[in-house]
């Protein structure tokens, strides 16, 4: 079943901040952050782990709670760049199954 | 290491065709995962593999829809006979563990069924 994402579109004016929520209704072992721009493949941002260990390459950081199922994928200081289409992908709790949200489409604007 | 190579970019085809997507995922990676993209429905996982083994396919969505992995180094999607409603874009990706590694895409073909 596939984690569900809000919003589901986002426009941001430069510097500004968003946030976007991921939710799933099963256990989860960890959580995975992708960002697809217009045309390519999605690109691994980071990994939200059960305990707590988060690994990522930019500087966007990120919640996971275990207890809720939930995750938050947190844009500081929004920047051009930052726009495209974000998606969460949530690992089951057997750690084998990596499965994907609708998305949420982020537009920053100058 | 060229990542996920996936072929052809692009397929048209008329419905009723024998379609066949090709995947090579990145050597020494054990998982492989097939996605259909829409704008509808996001990113939704079809089938994956572990080890050259389907271990859930539960997301293929009809009969017509039949994936191999037969070596580890090439895998394929086939939809026999496609429908319009086939049309979208079909990613491939894979990862060496997946538990705690990103998972590596490819550049995705764009099926168009008329």
């Amino acid at each position: 079943q596939q984690p569900v994402q809000s919003p589901q579109a986002v426009i941001l004016r430069e510097g500004e901040d968003a946030v976007i929520n991921c939710s799933s209704s099963k256990a989860l072992y960890s959580v995975h952050w992708y960002r697809q721009k217009h045309g390519e493949a999605p690109v691994f941002l980071m990994i939200l782990l059960k305990g707590g260990e988060q690994k990522g390459h930019e500087k966007i950081s990120a919640s996971f709670n275990e207890k809720k199922q939930q995750s938050s994928l947190y844009l500081t200081a929004s920047q051009l760049s930052y726009s495209g289409t974000y998606f969460c992908g949530t690992v089951n709790n057997a750690g084998n199954m990596l499965t994907f949200g609708g998305g949420t489409r982020l537009m920053v604007k100058p | 290491d060229a990542g996920v190579i996936q072929s052809p970019r692009h397929e048209v085809t008329e419905m009723g065709q024998e379609v066949t997507l090709r995947c090579k995922p990145i050597s020494g990676h054990d998982y492989l995962f097939w996605y259909r993209q829409t704008m509808m429905r996001g990113l939704e996982l079809l089938i994956y593999f572990n080890n050259n083994v389907p271990i859930d396919d539960s997301g293929m969505p009809e009969d017509r829809f039949s994936a191999k992995m037969p070596n580890a180094s090439f895998s394929t999607l086939k939809i026999q006979p496609s429908e319009p409603r086939d049309s979208a874009v079909y990613f491939c990706a894979s990862s060496p563990i997946q538990v705690n590694t990103e998972a590596f895409f490819g550049q995705g073909t764009r099926l168009t069924v008329v």
